[in-house]
């Protein structure tokens, strides 16, 4: 079993619609969760982190974690065209600055 | 925010021959660097991680003969790869902390594009 799974998409969804991302993870002593926007052939992009369990919204963006269930999301209210990339779920211990990443869902936003 | 960049953004090179690829923190000193090697459709792999004035550390698989990171000063780190082969294609993407960041400010750079053939 692979330390963090997330379905690669690809997700196609038209404009203005909400977007749900996903990644579990089996390791219990993560406790940083982070997502990154990355586009074609480009680094990623942090968007926003989360330490252990909660909600934490930026505008648009609602990350959620939930370590009972080793789950986190990632929501996009009002899609934009402009949001079309792939979006990578990260996570890491306490005191460590290694990333583990999930393989990234990418995510289409029609017009 | 914090910019790293990489240079260069895509190189082609020769079976056999080595690549020198460069990553630079632009207006902060980078206590840390890592470099992550991302296939096509495939999540990004760390690869080492680098400290200034030190010897890399290397994830396991990674042979550190054939990836020579070099992190000589706070600002710049290199990742050479000797004698590359085809199957070395790949995305190469280095990372930045600083000392005064969170855990979670890892700044990317864009990457660079390495084809061998």
């Amino acid at each position: 079993q692979k330390e963090v799974e997330q379905d690669p998409g690809p997700l196609s969804v038209p404009e203005g619609a909400i977007v749900s991302l996903n990644c579990t993870y089996s390791n219990s002593a993560f406790q940083y969760f982070m997502w990154y926007r990355q586009y074609s052939r480009k680094g990623p992009e942090l968007l926003m982190y989360t330490y252990s369990s909660g909600n934490k919204e930026d505008g648009r963006f609602t990350a959620q974690v939930d370590k009972s269930s080793k789950y986190i999301s990632l929501f996009i209210r009002d899609s934009q065209p402009s949001d079309s990339a792939t979006y990578l779920c990260a996570m890491t211990g306490a005191g460590s600055y290694q990333l583990t990443f999930g393989k990234g869902t990418k995510l289409s936003v029609i017009p | 925010g914090a910019v790293v960049s990489q240079h260069p953004s895509w190189v082609i090179c020769k079976s056999g021959t080595s690549v020198k690829i460069e990553c630079r923190s632009l207006d902060f000193q980078a206590t840390t660097m890592f470099w992550y090697r991302q296939f096509p459709k495939q999540s990004l792999m760390l690869m080492a991680t680098s400290n200034e004035g030190s010897k890399a550390t290397y994830e396991q698989g990674v042979e550190k003969d054939k990836f020579l990171i070099n992190h000589a000063s706070l600002t710049l780190s290199t990742l050479t790869v000797t004698s590359a082969h085809p199957e070395d294609s790949s995305f190469y993407i280095c990372s930045a902390i600083s000392g005064a960041g969170g855990q979670y400010e890892q700044y990317f750079g864009p990457g660079t594009r390495l084809t061998v053939t």
